[in-house]
């Protein structure tokens, strides 16, 4: 079975633009989570869907971000514009259930110039 | 103020000792997990331990969970080179988002 897969792996951009990660949950996982590491600090969850709404959404920094899930399969998370600040490990996480493990994603590194 | 707080922040051992990670909380919670994350990869689960647990056991992983302490602990018995990673414990209160700490950092010297 194949795991949770996000693309891409890095992605490098200039302040002021845009840029979309893609994230890929294991087939049947209903629950799809975002979490961000920025340097130094802790990992922080983001969001939350199961299938394609939006449970909890109260770890978005601001209106910069912006998360889909269409379909309810793999779901998009678009920063735009970038900030410096918007730098880090952006991971996304599945489970079954909403109280089950989740299972990661290797997470995509953001650098922000 | 943060949950989940990992002490010590980074512990270096010797192939085949214990290495023991603590990890302390601030609030109730519904469950506490602990992932492994090694250099540049993502992070994998290690173990769920729910609050009415007290103690579990997972190959050379065992994780203890004191709810009245508000802390957990994670130690790995007879440790190899391959354990070299980061550890966080994440805490799951009503909403099921993990609450994670800043980790530590264990070093395992063959």
């Amino acid at each position: 079975e194949a795991g949770v897969t996000q693309f891409p792996s890095h992605s490098v951009i200039e302040k002021g633009q845009t840029v979309t990660l893609r994230c890929d949950p294991i087939s049947g996982h209903d629950n799809l989570y975002w979490y961000r590491r920025v340097m130094g600090k802790e990992i922080k969850f983001l969001l939350h869907f199961v299938k394609e709404s939006k449970q909890d959404e109260s770890g978005m920094p601001n209106n910069r971000f912006l998360a889909e899930r269409t379909g309810g399969t793999y779901s998009t998370l678009k920063v735009q514009p970038a900030e410096l600040e918007d730098s880090g490990v952006y991971f996304c996480a599945s489970s079954k259930l909403a109280t089950g493990e989740q299972f990661f994603g290797p997470g995509t590194r953001l650098t922000v110039l | 103020s943060q949950q989940g707080e990992e002490d010590p922040q980074a512990l270096s051992i010797q192939e085949g000792e214990n290495a023991t990670m603590n990890c302390s909380y601030k609030t109730s919670i519904n469950n506490l997990q602990w992932y492994r994350q090694n250099s540049g990869r993502g992070l994998v689960h290690l173990i769920l331990i729910r609050s009415n647990e007290r103690e579990k056991h997972s190959g050379r992983l065992r994780v203890t969970l004191d709810t009245s302490k508000k802390s957990s602990s994670l130690l790995i018995t007879a440790s190899r080179a391959a354990d070299t990673a980061s550890y966080f414990c994440a805490t799951v209160r009503s909403s099921y988002k993990l609450i994670f700490g800043s980790g530590t950092r264990l070093l395992v010297r063959p």
